[in-house]
């Protein structure tokens, strides 16, 4: 599609779980990103990514979160033995590399991720 | 870490009627966005402002990055019942020259436009 692409849209797990939350940017861009937004409250960074390389993992809340691009284009945000407190949207945005306007992020429509 | 005030939380207007809302931070930014954000969706980019006193306009949508980098404020005219969602603000500092989309978000203003 034309769109970054996110899967499942809807994710319920129980606490302790391990999960997998899929992205699939826009083709060719390189630059991808995950966010994370709780209810009621504005995205926050999580991750960076530039092609393969992960240049910037300090949004990550802790070492239960994991991202990975191995290829350079789809990316994973895994988060093991989930909390409550995981229970988010998980937003996934890609943007080209044009330095003056890769502020131009293209949102995916997110994981709707919900602990038990 | 860095925090952006976003007012009002919410507004409830008549179509028609303009709207206008605000984003302040503590700290400089030197790029300041506005994104809409309907329901199930991701944020949607509005306006992007690069310049200290910027005024962009985007249809009926103008925003403006302020003097001290350190405001940004969204108006929309004339709102019609599509312009429904959650506004937000977002501001991106340089870091040490390095420019990439990490963004800061305001908390986001809720727009309800009544036909």
């Amino acid at each position: 599609g034309a769109g970054v692409s996110q899967s499942p849209r809807y994710k319920v797990a129980k606490r302790g779980q391990d999960v997998a939350l899929r992205c699939d940017p826009i083709s060719g861009h390189v630059s991808l990103f995950w966010y994370q937004q709780a209810l009621g409250q504005g995205p926050e960074f999580l991750t960076y990514f530039q092609n393969e390389a992960q240049l910037d993992k300090s949004g990550l809340p802790s070492d239960r979160f994991f991202a990975e691009r191995p290829e350079g284009s789809v990316s994973t945000l895994k988060i093991q033995r989930t909390q409550q407190e995981d229970s988010a949207v998980y937003l996934c945005a890609s943007s080209t590399v044009d330095s003056a306007t890769n502020e131009k992020l293209f949102f995916g429509s997110g994981t709707q991720l919900s602990v038990l | 870490g860095q925090q952006l005030n976003q007012s009002p939380q919410s507004m409830f207007i008549q179509e028609g009627e303009d709207v206008s809302m605000n984003c302040t931070s503590s700290s400089i930014f030197n790029t300041w966005l506005w994104y809409k954000q309907d329901p199930g969706e991701g944020p949607v980019l509005l306006i992007a402002l690069y310049k200290a006193g910027e005024l962009t306009s985007n249809g009926r949508l103008t925003a403006q990055f302020g003097i001290t980098r350190k405001d940004s404020f969204l108006n929309i005219s004339a709102s019609i019942p599509s312009d429904v969602g959650i506004y937000f603000c977002a501001g991106q500092p340089n870091a040490g020259g390095t420019s990439y989309g990490k963004l800061t978000f305001g908390q986001g203003t809720i727009l309800t436009v009544h036909p």
